[in-house]
Order: C-alpha cells, then structure tokens, then sequence
C-alpha cells in the first residue's frame, strides 16, 4: 500500500545539523522529494533524488537515499532559526505524490 | 517567471453550500493537480490533469469535482459542503510527465460552518 512515514517532531539549536528521516514504501518510485511549509503558505520544493542516486548535496541540505530499507534522509546543515517549518518528504506515485505526515522541526536559538 | 496562482487565498462557506477555487499554473506547465491537507489526514491527493484530461483521480467522494481548461488553469469544485471539507485546498503544476517536479501554491483555506 501507499504509506509514507515520517518521525512528527524534531528540536534541535541553532547552528547544528538536522536530520529528518523518512520511509517510503513503493521501490519503483522514481524521483523523491523533500517540501518544506511555513506557517499559512504552501508547500516550498526543497530538493528531490533521483532513486538511482544515494547522495545528493544542495548547499546546506544533504539527502541520502537507501533504497534496500526504502529510507531516505534530509540533513540540514548549520541549521538556522528561519529552518523552523514543517518537512514532508514524497515519493512519486502515478501521476501524484504521495507525502508522509510530515516533521515539525523547531529551531533554538 | 510567475509560481502557482490560487484565488480566493481564504474562503468561507456554510453547510450545503458549494464552493469553486481557482487554480492558475505556471507559465509552460501544461499538468495542474490538486491535494487537501487537514490535521487529521495530512496531504492528499484529489486530483490531476493534463490537456484538459484527468489522469487520475484521489479516493474522494463525487462532491469533489474538477476540470481544466485550454490554457492550462484549472477549477476545483466542492458541493454540498461538509464540516469535514475545511481544510486548506493546495494545487500544483509541472511540465507534463508523470516525473515533472510539481511546484505548489499557496493555498484557499477553506473553512465551512
């Protein structure tokens, strides 16, 4: 079935890294992606991976896929207080994505 | 180059009314689709077309309905609207094919009393 996992809350202080994990389900879906969403806006691309990558770097995010446990991760560097938002990672289905219930991710400062 | 347009930003509706949101994309996208998000269920997938043809879909009730038109901007239709339909309506476009990035709005919120 389609279920997209996503751990509901992560806090970390300003200036560390980040890490969101997520868990896919569909081993054929192609392209998977990372949204971020600001209180009272819409959903901002962040980055996606192709699935035959294992790394893509983009700046200050870094995204690891493991295609064998269907795990993949958004590492945000030097997080910063303007980080603070909701993650939802997607994968790709037909003709649609389908989102995880997305991260919480709080910045201290 | 201008991102998804949405209209109206905030909506709001009373019970058996029926409600129609406007969805512009962007210059070139030829593929508009359409999710909900609530608390309770997160993101979902209503719908999504291409030239004027759904390709596919969401596991919806008929009250929700939508189309699109020659020139790419599509209308979402809800009718006889339920308490459980506010939620914010997001659309989305991309080029054309199934791997496109889609790109979002910003949103209707709709709230139904």
């Amino acid at each position: 079935g389609e279920d997209v996992e996503q751990s509901l809350f992560l806090s970390v202080r300003e200036g560390d890294s980040s890490v969101i994990n997520c868990t896919y389900t569909d081993s054929s879906s192609t392209y998977l992606y990372w949204y971020k969403q600001e209180p009272g806006a819409g959903l901002q691309l962040l980055t996606y991976i192709f699935s035959n990558m294992d790394m893509k770097q983009d700046q200050r995010l870094t995204v690891l896929l493991n295609k064998k446990d269907k795990h993949l991760s958004l590492r945000i560097a030097d997080t910063q207080t303007g980080d603070s938002a909701i993650y939802f990672c997607a994968e790709n289905g037909s003709y649609k994505l389908i989102f995880g219930s997305g991260t919480r991710l709080l910045v201290r400062p | 180059k201008a991102g998804v347009t949405q209209t109206p930003r905030y909506l709001i509706k009373t019970r058996g009314q029926q409600v129609t949101l406007s969805c512009s994309p962007i210059s070139g996208h030829r593929s508009v689709s359409w999710y909900q998000q609530t608390p309770g269920q997160g993101l979902q997938f209503l719908f999504e077309y291409f030239s004027e043809t759904q390709r596919n879909k969401g596991n919806f009730p008929g009250r929700f309905s939508g189309r699109q038109f020659s020139n790419s901007r599509s209308e979402m239709n809800v009718s006889t609207l339920e308490l459980g339909d506010s939620a914010l309506y997001l659309c989305a476009s991309r080029t054309a094919g199934d791997t496109d990035t889609q790109y979002f709005g910003p949103g209707t919120r709709l709230t139904v009393l």
